[in-house]
């Protein structure tokens, strides 16, 4: 058990809809971490907060957005979605601050679009 | 896009065998690190490398990073069936703060 927690673990939803994915950290981590992972794209780094900013962005598209809020959670916004947004999405987390060091990830929400 | 391509895609062996992987990068790096994922689990980190460092041993583990190939290889000895999973290089290129960037995969079974 990494010490981060993702919910829900599953989601099934149709094309065009809205969904949440939700974050927390392990305790005294300061910056989290949203990954997707799809047999196609293999896993893709999407953005990062550190300590409620955004710090560092990837391959995350228009339709998704993220934030953290002030005790360190974060939730990832997919919006009008599409077929080829289901894949699993990764959180993880470390202490942060520029040290290059080991991310804990969570275990993961699956997400299909039906 | 993905900054590591790893080889062999699939490696089958048996218990007690060792068991290699590889990776190549395409850009510096400030370090490499290794993951490994249980069938469609989170990710477990194994170990780091630093830019500077050659080689580095963790238990079973031993990583090599050259680079001057921009190459690094994950060494499993003695493997267990407790080893199958999928293992991952990832480079972290920035100075600040970090943006790791996965390899593509080894999918490694271990048969009793």
């Amino acid at each position: 058990d990494s010490g981060v927690t993702q919910t829900p673990k599953h989601l099934i939803t149709a094309t065009g809809q809205r969904v949440t994915l939700r974050c927390s950290p392990r305790s005294g981590d300061l910056s989290v971490y949203w990954y997707q992972q799809s047999l196609d794209q293999g896993l893709q780094f999407l953005i990062q907060y550190y300590n409620g900013e955004e710090r560092a962005k990837g391959n995350i598209l228009e339709r998704f957005s993220a934030q953290q809020f002030p005790d360190l959670h974060s939730e990832l916004n997919l919006s009008s979605l599409e077929l080829g947004d289901s894949a699993l999405y990764f959180c993880a987390s470390n202490l942060g601050g520029g040290v290059g060091n080991e991310q804990f990830f969570g275990p993961g929400t699956r997400l299909t679009v039906l | 896009s993905q900054q590591g391509e790893e080889d062999p895609q699939a490696l089958s062996i048996q218990e007690g065998e060792n068991a290699t992987m590889n990776c190549s990068y395409k850009t510096s790096i400030n370090n490499l690190q290794w993951y490994r994922q249980n069938s469609g689990r989170g990710l477990v980190h194994l170990i780091l490398i630093r830019s500077n460092e050659r080689e580095k041993h963790s238990g079973r583990l031993r990583v090599t990073l050259d680079t001057s190939k921009k190459s690094s290889s994950l060494l499993i000895t003695a493997s267990r069936a407790a080893d199958t999973a999928s293992y991952f290089c990832a480079t972290d290129a920035r100075a600040g703060f970090q943006k790791l960037v996965f390899g593509t995969g080894t999918r490694l079974l271990v048969s009793p």
